[in-house]
């Protein structure tokens, strides 16, 4: 069974240009979270998609939004790209219950340039 | 809020020895506590996971976590450390406030030859 894939692997942008970065979820899972790793600071989180729905979004600005579509898989789009976005954007996908873990994608390493 | 403290950047263990990565969390009601590993440029691996039952949780990889609700921790631990244990380690926790998994800010593990 495929895992949780994300592209592009790789994502170099100039600031204030968009970046639009995909996430397909594992099978049967209809909960999507997406998360920012800047270097030395942990997983922040940013956005979490379930149904369809954005059900929550963490402390980042309005340009940072996304998606979900009816096959689940999910579109995080940064707006107005600026050189402190360069990050490892993480996806992850679950069954939406408090007590069952997420599924990792690889990631999306985003440069600002 | 929920939150999770990994209060150490790094820990240097000699291949051979027994390790632990220390993770004390706070949340509202009954936590549910997992633990990750991240080998660079990759996206987070599930390790193992405390939902009830027996305090002490095995996980992959022979690693182990023993969940003590009074000290509020769930440490991560292994008998003897290999060199291919050398990885991120991220310890997570979701609650009845909560389903997004909030992630503590990583430890360095390094396991040396």
């Amino acid at each position: 069974e495929a895992g949780v894939t994300q592209s592009p692997t790789h994502l170099i942008k100039t600031r204030g240009q968009q970046a639009t970065l995909r996430c397909s979820p594992i099978s049967g899972h209809t909960s999507v979270y997406w998360y920012q790793q800047a270097l030395g600071l942990g997983l922040q989180f940013l956005l979490w998609y379930d149904e369809g729905e954005e059900r929550n979004r963490g402390n980042f600005p309005p340009r940072f939004s996304g998606r979900q579509f009816p096959n689940y898989s999910s579109e995080l789009n940064v707006n107005a790209l600026e050189l402190e976005d360069s990050a490892l954007y993480l996806c992850a996908s679950s069954l939406a219950h408090r007590d069952t873990e997420a599924f990792f994608g690889q990631g999306t390493r985003l440069t600002v340039v | 809020a929920q939150s999770v403290a990994q209060p150490e950047d790094q820990v240097n263990v000699a291949e051979g020895n027994p390790l632990t990565v220390k993770c004390t969390y706070s949340v509202s009601g009954n936590p549910y506590l997992f633990w990750y590993v991240q080998y660079p440029n990759r996206g987070l691996q599930f390790l193992l996971k405390y939902i009830t039952g027996d305090n002490l949780v095995k996980g992959s990889y022979g690693f182990e976590a023993e969940f003590n609700k009074s000290q509020t921790s769930f440490h991560l631990k292994k008998p003897s450390a290999l060199v291919s244990d050398s990885a991120l380690y991220f310890c997570a926790v979701s609650g009845r406030g909560s389903y997004i998994p909030t992630f503590g800010r990583g430890t360095s593990l390094i396991v040396h030859p």
